[in-house]
């Protein structure tokens, strides 16, 4: 019972447009959310976040937007750059303050 | 500055070995230390956290054990490996207390049972 859930497992975005990484949720208790971007063999880094009392948050090229009643989110990467080829997980606090992930994104971006 | 350091970055071991995976972290005291793994294709999965010395929470029911002999290791183990172990193991790190504080992520090591 997958509580983050990442549908797209792969997205392919030209260099210079923008990506757009989607991750629903199904527990309304949820209300704090964060992505992280994963190289291979590396350990996954700390991107965006999110609180459940904003619907919006940017930070330079990166925007993360939250649809609470759709139990939505999205990541926007603009412009895409070659740089921001890897795997994003969404992942959400639970009531624990442990993180629930989701199976990830591989964005490539292609030049 | 803190680092947290993963060893081996790459193993292969048989069906019914045993394994040692090590984690430590530099530069900060009483970290909350995390054990993930990431199977082929499946998000991150937390197998054990700790949030001091011999505390530790096991999150999945499995033939694995962590301990924390000191405050700044974190040692996963198993007496016998399953082919189902294969995966990414990943160590992580974050400051001791509540609220949440942001998580910080080892190389990890790619473990493969054969």
């Amino acid at each position: 019972d997958q509580q983050v859930k990442q549908n797209s497992p792969s997205l392919s975005v030209q260099e210079g447009r923008i990506s757009i990484l989607n991750c629903d949720y199904t527990n309304s208790m949820f209300d704090y959310f964060l992505w992280y971007k994963k190289y291979p063999a590396e350990g996954p880094t700390f991107l965006i976040s999110i609180s459940s009392i904003k619907d919006k948050n940017e930070d330079g090229r990166f925007t993360v937007f939250l649809n609470k009643s759709a139990k939505h989110l999205s990541l926007h990467i603009v412009p895409s750059q070659p740089g921001d080829s890897a795997v994003y997980f969404c992942a959400a606090l639970d009531s624990n303050y442990q993180l629930i992930w989701g199976a990830g994104t591989k964005l490539i971006i292609k030049p | 500055s803190q680092t947290i350091h993963q060893w081996p970055a790459t193993l292969v071991q048989p069906v019914g070995s045993p394994l040692s995976l090590e984690c430590t972290v530099e530069g900060t005291s009483n970290p909350n230390l995390y054990w993930y793994r990431q199977a082929a294709g499946r998000g991150l999965q937390l197998l054990f956290y700790s949030v001091g010395i011999g505390q530790i929470s096991s999150e999945v029911p499995q033939n694995l054990s962590a301990s924390r002999p000191q405050d700044r290791q974190f040692i996963l183990s198993s007496k016998k490996l399953l082919l189902s172990d294969s995966g990414f193991y990943l160590c992580a790190w974050s400051k001791g207390g509540l609220p949440y504080n942001e998580q910080f992520f080892g190389p990890g090591t790619r473990l493969t049972v054969l």
